[in-house]
């Protein structure tokens, strides 16, 4: 059964930093690229940033790039999203999303329970 | 960017009857391979989201065949018929061509 299980998040203040992590299991977490999804309170969806299966492919969204940096680790099965220079607009539930193809196209067959991140003074 | 679209945001339906949910891109979403690059997915209250629908028509795992994705270029349709109380939620479209990634408003979904 694959699982998303993400963590880290917390109530930071505006400026500060943050490192979320998405634990994988159940399917095989080096071949499927990732994904970070966020949602704003009562707001609808935003894809934030994307690693291909490697890691040394990534891609982000115009509102987090060059703040924001995805990684992962694929001997722990673990993605993970630094956030810099944290906003009150960051303000979200973040998603771990998977892939459905390895290094396909972009469609996200599983998501994360996802975890709250609060940037407020 | 390519911006899309949703309508209506909000729908209310009897069970047993027809719904409809339109998805339209600024941008042609139609591949040179033929695909058109649209999702469906379903967020249920409280939930996370769920993919119910890929490549514009094609249904995911476990998705019943009352859903029905359709369209091409730059208009979409999610159809679902004989509605039940499990489909209430919030639909959204996301074109999968480009990134980056975007995702259309979204069109709440309850019952009557």
């Amino acid at each position: 059964e694959v699982q998303l299980l993400e963590s880290g998040g917390d109530f930071v203040q505006p400026g500060g930093s943050l490192r979320l992590s998405c634990a994988a299991s159940g399917f095989s977490f080096s071949t499927y690229t990732m994904n970070w999804v966020r949602q704003a309170p009562g707001k609808g969806l935003e894809w934030v940033s994307g690693i291909f299966s490697g890691g040394s492919s990534t891609l982000y969204a115009d509102s987090v790039k060059g703040r924001f940096t995805i990684s992962r680790d694929n001997s722990k099965n673990t993605l993970y999203l630094q956030m810099n220079g944290l906003r009150a607009d960051d303000t979200a539930v973040y998603y771990c999303a998977k892939d459905q193809v390895p290094d396909g196209y972009w469609t996200f067959d599983y998501w994360g329970r996802g975890t709250l991140v609060t940037v407020s003074s | 960017d390519i911006v899309m679209t949703q309508s209506p945001l909000s729908l209310s339906v009897t069970p047993g009857e027809a719904a409809s949910i339109s998805c339209r891109s600024s941008q042609s979403l139609l591949h040179s391979n033929g695909l058109n690059y649209l999702d469906w997915y379903l967020q249920k209250p409280g939930q996370s989201p769920q993919l119910l629908i890929h490549l514009g028509s094609t249904r995911a795992s476990g998705v019943p065949d009352r859903l029905s994705g359709s369209g091409s270029g730059t208009d979409f349709t999610l159809k679902i018929n004989r509605v039940e109380a499990e489909d209430v939620g919030v639909y959204y479209c996301m074109q999968a061509l480009q990134t980056p990634l975007t995702f259309g408003g979204g069109t709440k979904v309850e019952i009557k």
